[in-house]
């Protein structure tokens, strides 16, 4: 019972261009939720959250938009950049919780 | 160093072994998680440790695997008598804060295959 869904295994883009990653969830309780990178051999990385009070969280060339009604939430990137290129996975929680409830990932490749 | 450091970087193991994986947070940290992550997925929670006390072991896959923080630093991963479905990366985070999900800081891993 995947509770949190990323549909699209991956997703190629030019550089300069916008990249969308897109999640699904379906455990309304969560309320908090955040967007991983991960590089090859290396651990995760935070990348950018938004709790369920805001629509939209944005930093820098990142924007994490947050549907509450469909739950979804979608990751922008806005230019693209080779070095962008990564697994993304998308995670959720209760915020008072201690526990994050990962997506299977999605691989993003930015072409130069 | 700043991180959350792990050790070994690789393990193999023989079906029936027992192996045990080390996590040294960052420090300050007081909370310590250890997750489980699979070939093509996301991590899994395992265990989670606010300071020495271990709060939550609901995702541990079952009494083979044993976590520890004695003294609210280090903690070990312990999974006796190792199975092939216990093939994995598995990463340790830490985190400041005690009483809520927040960003976690994730070390790179361990990858353990049993043969």
């Amino acid at each position: 019972d995947q509770q949190v869904k990323q549909n699209s295994p991956s997703l190629s883009v030019q550089e300069g261009r916008i990249s969308i990653l897109n999640c699904d969830y379906t455990n309304s309780m969560f309320d908090y939720f955040l967007w991983y990178k991960k590089y090859p051999a290396e651990g995760p990385t935070f990348l950018i959250s938004i709790s369920s009070i805001k629509d939209k969280n944005e930093d820098g060339r990142f924007t994490v938009f947050l549907n509450k009604s469909a739950k979804h939430l979608s990751l922008h990137i806005v230019p693209s950049q080779p070095g962008d290129s990564a697994v993304y996975f998308c995670a959720a929680s209760v915020l008072y919780g201690n526990k994050l409830v990962f997506g299977a990932g999605t691989i993003l490749r930015v072409k130069s | 160093g700043a991180g959350v450091s792990q050790s070994p970087r690789y393990k193999v193991a023989k079906r029936g072994q027992d192996v045990a994986l080390r996590c040294d947070p960052i420090s300050g940290h007081v909370s310590l998680f250890w997750y489980q992550q699979a070939l093509g997925q996301g991590p899994e929670f395992l265990t989670y440790f606010q300071n020495e006390a271990q709060l939550d072991k609901s995702g541990l896959p079952s009494d083979r695997f044993f976590a520890e923080r004695p003294e609210g630093s280090v903690s070990t991963l312990k999974i006796q008598r190792t199975q092939q479905e216990d093939s994995a990366v598995y990463l340790c985070a830490s985190s400041l804060a005690p009483d809520r999900v927040e960003k976690l800081f994730f070390g790179s891993g361990t990858q353990l295959s049993v043969l």
